[in-house]
């Protein structure tokens, strides 16, 4: 069966500080990613997608980052955090029909 | 540009007392609407997927329905394990993405 890790769970970083949260995926290959921002009070925001090594696409100028150095592998990058930034990040992948399975995400708080 | 309108903002319900959920979409060819169910902190677990008008589908005390212009997830004699977040999101010709719903906020009291 297919299972979608995420790491770290929760992150404290102050404003203007690196970022790098990882996605990877097991029993799958060359699945669909996805990243999804989850901020209070909003929806799930699509971030970024991939699908494949090295194909990002994105979704929302910010000045975040992403990278697909693996095939199950997803990196999302941010080289200085803003307060804007922090949020439930979620990774996800896409099985066929369209349903996408997502991860138990990452809370990141800036301060 | 796709668009979710999830009602009710928040639900609360006594133990067996079924109600529904709604979710309004307006898409340019629909190719799937999907439920999931969110507790909190955790990621959003997968439930349906709907693809065309009349369809139904059922899990446990939850069964989605869809018509040409909404959904709806009935729950039938619910349990305070019930209680979570309820979302709701469409995919279309468009593209790759899960448009979501804000959700719907489930509290089912003993």
């Amino acid at each position: 069966s297919q299972t979608i890790h995420q790491w770290p769970a929760t992150l404290v970083q102050p404003v203007g500080s690196p970022l790098s949260l990882e996605c990877t995926v097991e029993g799958t290959s060359n699945p669909n990613l996805y990243w999804y921002r989850q901020a209070a009070g909003r929806g799930l925001q699509l971030l970024f997608y991939s699908v494949g090594i090295g194909q990002i696409s994105s979704e929302v100028p910010q000045n975040l980052s992403a990278s697909r150095p693996q095939d199950r592998q997803f990196i999302l990058s941010s080289k200085k955090l803003l307060l804007s930034d922090s949020g439930f990040y979620l990774c996800a992948w896409r099985r066929v029909f369209n349903e996408q399975f997502f991860g138990p995400g990452t809370r990141l708080t800036v301060l | 540009e796709d668009q979710v309108t999830q009602s009710p903002e928040a639900l609360r319900l006594q133990e067996g007392e079924s109600s529904s959920l709604n979710c309004s979409y307006t898409v340019s060819g629909l190719r799937g609407l999907f439920w999931y169910r969110q507790d909190p902190g955790k990621g959003p677990e997968f439930l349906f997927t709907l693809y065309s008008a009349g369809e139904e589908k059922e899990k446990e005390r939850l069964k989605a329905t869809l018509t040409k212009k909404e959904s709806f997830l009935h729950i039938t004699a619910p349990k305070p394990e019930d209680s979570a977040t309820y979302l709701c999101a469409v995919t279309s010709n468009s593209g790759y993405a899960l448009n979501f719903g804000k959700g719907t906020s489930l509290l089912v009291t003993p």
